[in-house]
Formats: C-alpha cells, structure tokens, sequence
C-alpha cells in the first residue's frame, strides 16, 4: 500500500512571497502520478499541478512548480509570488497505473495562510 | 459542462436510517470512486469502480455499499448509518486509469449522522 506524508499542518506566507509545502510518498512502484490539489473553504477540489513519475522535469503552471526527486520519493511543492486567493488546504496525492487498481491516496493536507 | 454532481449536498439523518448519495458524470468516464474527508485525516478512498458493474473496495470500505449499474451513476449507500460515518464524501470520475490529469470531483456531500 502507499502511503502520503505531508509534515507541515499548517503554514502561513507573507503576500507576495515564497513558500515551499512538503511532501513525501512511499510505494514499491515505478509508473505513477503525483498531484497538489487545493481545498479552498468551499471545499472544491482544484488540481493545482501534477507529475508523471517517469518524467524527469519538474511540472510548472505559472506560479506552482514542483520539486520532484523520485529516488528520494519526494514532491514538494512551491507557491511564487503568493496570493490572498492562495489561502487553502494543500493535499498532495498519489496514484499508481497499471491493470486492475484505480486508488488515488491522499496525505493529510497543509493548511496555507496568506497574510496580507 | 463536464460535471460530477453529487445529492444531497446536505444531509442531517438519524442512526441507523439507510440512505443513499448519488453521483452522476456526464462525461462517460470508466472510473469513478467516492472519498471521506475527515478533519486531519485527508480524503481517504471508500470504493472504486473501473466500470459497469466492476467495483472494489477502497482503504475504509466499512460501513458503506456502492453498485455501477450504468456507466453514468455510482451511488454510495449507508445501510445503516452511525454517527462516525458523519463525514464530508466526495465522488470523482475519470476517463481511464492512465490519464491522471482528468479527475474530476463532485463538490461534496456534508453528511451528519445523529
């Protein structure tokens, strides 16, 4: 079984600036995926990034990147130029590929505060 | 509009009064599973299905039955409910299992188990 490990329950970050959500996995598996999803207080899930693991480039869309370090099973992710509207919980989560198996495993989430 | 649409969104039920929440996707997705977020616990996968009438058990299946009867619907139903299945649950859908940027989720069912 997999497991996701988010260490940080809650952060906060100056407006404007940078913050770094950590996330760990463990699994035997070598073809899989990996995504940040955000939980605003409506409680939507929105995919904010995801990575194939047997790409070797960070994922990027516009303020969001990825650090990925598959030997070491880490996904962290960075939030540039932070926002009021980036304040949410961060799920990060894994899902495997393959015949027979559709389970998608989240961790516990990071609660991110912007502060204006 | 591709959506997922889950009902009721809000439910307060007594223990032990079986109900069912549904779920539709009009996007002919194969997968679709339902999820329970609790409070420091994350989304935790209750069931799956990989297509009609093809449905397996999550990480905590307890408590809950699930059937795939059309490709379009994956209702989640509570036999009898107890107050620690109080919970928000999401369903999600996606076309098949390797495209794992399509995952769509419904906007949750808060369900109060009294």
């Amino acid at each position: 079984a997999q497991t996701v490990t988010q260490s940080q329950p809650e952060m906060s970050v100056q407006e404007a600036e940078t913050v770094t959500l950590s996330c760990t996995y463990d699994t035997s598996e070598n073809n899989y995926y990996l995504f940040w999803y955000k939980q605003p207080p409506s409680r939507q899930m929105i995919l904010v990034i995801r990575q194939e693991a047997y790409k070797q480039q960070n994922a990027t869309e516009n303020r969001f990147s990825v650090n990925f370090q598959k030997a070491a099973k880490s996904f962290s992710l960075k939030i540039s130029d932070s926002q009021l509207g980036d304040t949410a919980m961060y799920f990060c989560a894994f899902m495997k590929f393959g015949a027979g198996s559709y389970q998608l495993t989240f961790g516990k989430g990071t609660k991110l505060s912007v502060i204006p | 509009e591709a959506q997922v649409t889950q009902n009721p969104r809000y439910l307060i039920t007594v223990t032990g009064k079986k109900l069912t929440v549904t779920c539709s996707q009009n996007m002919n997705h194969e997968y679709m599973s339902w999820y329970r977020q609790d409070p420091g616990l994350g989304l935790r996968q209750i069931y799956y299905s990989m297509n009609v009438e093809v449905t397996d058990k999550g990480d905590v299946p307890e408590g809950y039955k699930v059937s795939r009867k059309e490709k379009r619907n994956f209702p989640l139903i509570l036999e009898s409910p107890s107050p620690n299945q109080t919970s928000l649950y999401f369903c999600a859908s996606s076309l098949y299992r390797n495209s794992g940027n399509t995952i769509y989720f419904g906007e949750g069912s808060w369900l109060t188990v009294v």
